[in-house]
């Protein structure tokens, strides 16, 4: 089993639509969480940290269930720029520094 | 504005050559990664340094590849001999403490023919 894993999708939704991405841990240590951006052909970016409490950055909502051991990314009123791969992280925080990535999730927003 | 800066950007070679891609993390920062990212199995983490240790390259295939950090402002990772398998867009990233963002440089694009 993959440490992180992801609906690789892709998801196409329309202008306006909700999306929601979900991502699965392996490691019930995991601390640390977070969703990047990947545009094509582009090194991966920050979107927002995951809290245990759940967090909101505008459009973007991000949520943690450590019970079930995954996070997920909502995503409201999309934008066409919106479209991007989305990127789930963990950090398992055993003591290293590992960051795992999951493989991503592809979104396209269409007109 | 802080960046990660890797060297080449793109490098085409042909098999049994060797390869050095080099990085300079963010000034300050202590854990330096290196991801290896293809279409068919996303980012893999090869190797990682905190405070210039390697830490774990588990991810890494022994036999070829090498990874080091000379100093805290490079890191590099060297393919020898290298291999059409290896075609891939190599990531370097830096970040400071644990479960801290890390921040991506844009990439080394290498082509192995």
């Amino acid at each position: 089993r993959k440490e992180v894993e992801q609906d690789p999708g892709p998801f196409n939704v329309p202008e306006g639509a909700t999306v929601a991405f979900n991502c699965t841990y392996s490691n019930s240590a995991s601390q640390s969480f977070f969703w990047y951006r990947q545009d094509c052909r582009k090194e991966p970016k920050l979107l927002m940290s995951v809290y245990s409490s759940g967090n909101e950055d505008g459009r973007f909502t991000a949520q943690l269930n450590r019970a079930s051991q995954y996070i997920s990314l909502l995503i409201r009123d999309s934008k066409l720029s919106d479209s991007a791969t989305y990127l789930c992280v963990v950090n398992p925080n055993t003591g290293g520094f590992k960051t795992i990535f999951g493989a991503g999730t592809r979104l396209f927003v269409k007109a | 504005d802080a960046r990660v800066t890797q060297t080449p950007r793109d490098k085409v070679t042909e098999m049994g050559q060797e390869v050095t891609m080099r990085c300079q993390p963010i000034l300050g920062h202590n854990t330096v990664f290196w991801y290896r990212q293809t279409m068919m199995q996303g980012l893999e983490l090869l190797a990682y340094f905190r405070n210039r240790a390697p830490l774990d390259d588990s991810g890494m295939p022994k036999d070829r590849f090498s990874a080091e950090m000379p100093d805290a402002t490079l890191a590099t990772l060297k393919i020898q001999p290298s291999e059409p398998r290896d075609s891939a867009v190599y990531f370097c990233a830096s970040g400071y403490g644990s479960g801290n963002t890390i921040y991506f440089g844009e990439g080394s694009w290498l082509t192995v023919v």
